[in-house]
């Protein structure tokens, strides 16, 4: 039972360059989110899904797509990468609103230069 | 708007002793709250929830948070820190309705002195 992982754990980027981050779960989840993690200010959410087909903005979305063609995947995308993008984004899925915890992925570390 | 505050940054005891992290939450409804902490390198991992009923929760690793409405706080504990204990520690209230969202606090770094 893999839990939450995420592709790819490290990337280094120019700016404009684009990249797709995957986050693939095995809990059959419906809700899944991406979050930033920058020093200081806690995990802010990107953007999430709360069932295949569905997404949503968070609090930061700015700069970000996402997808959620199949129940398990939820890809982030950033399409001309930035260095104030550059952050530890983590995934995370949960089964149903509030009554379960969420499962955080291991994370990815993105820098942009 | 929906908050989490920690007012702690950084927080140093030594091995043995108590702790306790503060977190303070601005929510309109019953709130749903989490910790949860994040060691070097790694993802978070859920420590302990308050969705209703006793105030005083217990959770994993002998760790424990008890919800005060009065004061909107949901503050961890713990009697004796281990070394291990080192981490990055974050409390969350859950958005009910809202999709399932989590708003986080800053976070507070734990170091413990041998």
């Amino acid at each position: 039972n893999a839990g939450v992982t995420q592709t790819p754990k490290f990337r280094v980027l120019k700016t404009g360059q684009s990249m797709t981050l995957l986050c693939a779960q095995d809990m059959n989840h419906e809700y899944m989110y991406w979050y930033r993690q920058d020093p200081g200010m806690g995990l802010r959410l990107i953007h999430y899904s709360v069932g295949e087909g569905t997404t949503a903005k968070g609090e930061v979305p700015d700069g970000y797509n996402v997808s959620r063609l199949k129940k398990q995947n939820f890809l982030l995308g950033l399409e001309s990468a930035a260095p104030s993008q550059t952050s530890v984004y983590f995934c995370a899925s949960s089964y149903e609103e509030g009554d379960t915890e969420a499962f955080f992925g291991q994370g990815t570390r993105l820098t942009v230069v | 708007a929906q908050s989490v505050t920690q007012p702690d940054i950084h927080i140093t005891v030594s091995e043995g002793a108590s702790l306790e992290l503060r977190c303070n939450y601005s929510y309109g409804a019953t709130p749903y709250l989490f910790w949860y902490v994040q060691s070097p390198g790694q993802g978070l991992q859920l420590l302990l929830k308050y969705f209703s009923g006793d105030t005083l929760v217990q959770g994993i690793k002998g760790f424990e948070a008890e919800f005060k409405r009065s004061q909107s706080s949901f503050n961890l504990r713990k009697p004796s820190v281990h070394w291990s204990d080192a981490a990055e520690y974050f409390c969350a209230v859950l958005l009910y309705n809202q999709g399932g969202k989590l708003i986080f606090g800053q976070g507070t770094e734990l170091s413990v002195k041998p």
